[in-house]
């Protein structure tokens, strides 16, 4: 089946560091992948969508420049939390849409961020 | 805009079946789809059902769709200790690449 691969699972750094999280389609191709990012008991809070070869889509609410977000290729996209300070802990997910068919966008397995 | 509601928590007795109900509001969408996420992990695509079905059953798992009212659910039959988690209903529409996504249903499975 279609996999994601996330890394890393678990982060904790010092305020003021920047946090590189990659996100990987193993098995196929995904034009478009998703971050998310959910705070405890809560629901998926969608931050941005990602385009290969094009800036990403950010939410409303969502600093771009605060979240970076690359997709360079069909199979990685990068979301890079710069500066991060303890209010930017969190648990981000990843998703992958498949470019080819309708087919449903596969999860990674999340990352925990801590900022201390 | 698109909007999906399903209840916050269930609690059932294991062995006993579990139904987890959604409903939407994008008469639109195309795909409908279960999550399951575990603590601490990401979401695991259960199963899906488009649109043009009203059901679909899957070993333990049966989803059933009333298009007309917007409803859908996910009924686990014999559920077990080990389908503790939190499910998410989500939709997407056709042509369209975000998916909209419940707030997620806490399913307790009591021994």
């Amino acid at each position: 089946g279609a996999v994601v691969s996330q890394h890393p699972s678990r982060v904790i750094c010092k305020s003021g560091t920047s946090v590189k999280i990659e996100c990987r389609s193993l098995d196929f191709q995904a034009t478009t992948m998703f971050w998310y990012r959910q705070f405890p008991k809560q629901s998926l809070m969608l931050m941005a969508t990602s385009n290969e070869g094009s800036k990403a889509t950010y939410e409303q609410g969502v600093e771009k420049d605060k979240f970076l977000i690359n997709h360079a290729s069909l199979t990685l996209s990068t979301l890079t939390v710069t500066s991060a300070h303890p209010e930017d802990s969190s648990f981000y997910i990843c998703s992958a849409l498949p470019s080819v068919g309708d087919q449903p966008q596969h999860f990674g397995d999340g990352t925990r961020l801590s900022i201390l | 805009g698109e909007d999906v509601e399903q209840s916050l928590f269930l609690s059932v007795r294991e062995g006993d079946s579990s139904v987890i109900n959604c409903t939407y509001t994008d008469s639109s969408s195309t795909y409908l789809y279960w999550y399951k996420q575990e603590p601490g992990a990401g979401l695991q695509l259960l199963t899906y059902i488009f649109s043009n079905m009203d059901m679909k059953q899957d070993q333990r798992l049966t989803v059933l769709l009333n298009k007309k009212d917007k409803h859908l659910s996910l009924r686990i039959a014999d559920t077990q200790t080990g389908d503790s988690a939190i499910y998410f209903c989500a939709e997407r529409g056709t042509g369209g690449f975000k998916t909209i996504f419940g707030a997620g249903t806490r399913l307790f499975v009591k021994a």
